[in-house]
């Protein structure tokens, strides 16, 4: 299993300006997920995070706009740049312990852009 | 890429009755199947899972089932109480830790008392 750490739980942001979202996991993982969750939709994947490498990111999404850091096995950054109240959403990292398939999410961050 | 579709987006039910929620995904390379839970506010947890060489599932109230010839999987959950009200999320991958899930777009379960 594992037990993954995100921060802020939420913000209040104005537009223009940028968060950066942490995520912290009690054990090495070689991927970390980056997934949107508007207000009463599904996960959508933004990115994938692989240590050492530049992140994958889906159709839709670019680093640009969502910048990702993943410095170690156990830790992962996820930026929101330039706001705009679109951006409102919940945001959640993921990460599967190592060789496993079970997915464990972090408790989300809720940006309010205003 | 995956594309996954799930049934009913909103789900009423009596509280001792059964609540059954049906997937199709499109991709045949998938072969792990998970459920999850998310209780309002709360993160999403796994409450069952299945892989592609078993059919079917079971755990105390909750049992899944996979159909994978014609790419359909389903949860059901049998006496339903209201701590059942939450929004499930079908999801499908390749398996493993490096891949990625994709999501269906959630059935709203409320179980009446």
């Amino acid at each position: 299993s594992a037990v993954i750490s995100q921060k802020p739980s939420r913000d209040i942001c104005q537009r223009g300006t940028s968060l950066t979202i942490q995520c912290q996991v009690d054990s090495q993982v070689t991927m970390m997920f980056w997934y949107r969750q508007q207000p009463g939709q599904s996960l959508t994947l933004i990115a994938t995070a692989n240590q050492g490498s530049e992140a994958t990111y889906e159709s839709g999404f670019v680093i640009d706009k969502f910048p990702i850091s993943r410095p170690n096995l156990t830790f992962s950054t996820l930026t929101v740049s330039n706001m705009s109240p679109e951006d409102s959403s919940i945001y959640l990292c993921s990460s599967k312990g190592e060789g496993g398939t079970e997915a464990f999410f972090g408790q989300g961050t809720r940006l309010t852009v205003v | 890429g995956e594309n996954v579709e799930q049934h009913p987006s909103t789900l009423s039910v009596q509280e001792g009755d059964s609540a059954v929620i049906k997937c199709t995904y499109s991709d045949s390379a998938s072969n792990y199947f998970p459920w999850y839970k998310q209780e309002l506010g709360k993160r999403p947890q796994l409450i069952i899972d299945i892989r592609s060489n078993v059919g079917e599932k079971k755990d105390q109230r909750i049992a899944v089932t996979l159909n994978k010839t014609a790419k359909h999987f389903s949860l059901h959950i049998t006496e339903t109480q209201p701590e059942d009200s939450a929004v499930y999320f079908c999801a499908a991958s390749m398996g493993g830790s490096n891949y990625k899930l994709t999501f269906g777009k959630g059935t709203l379960l409320t179980v009446n008392p």
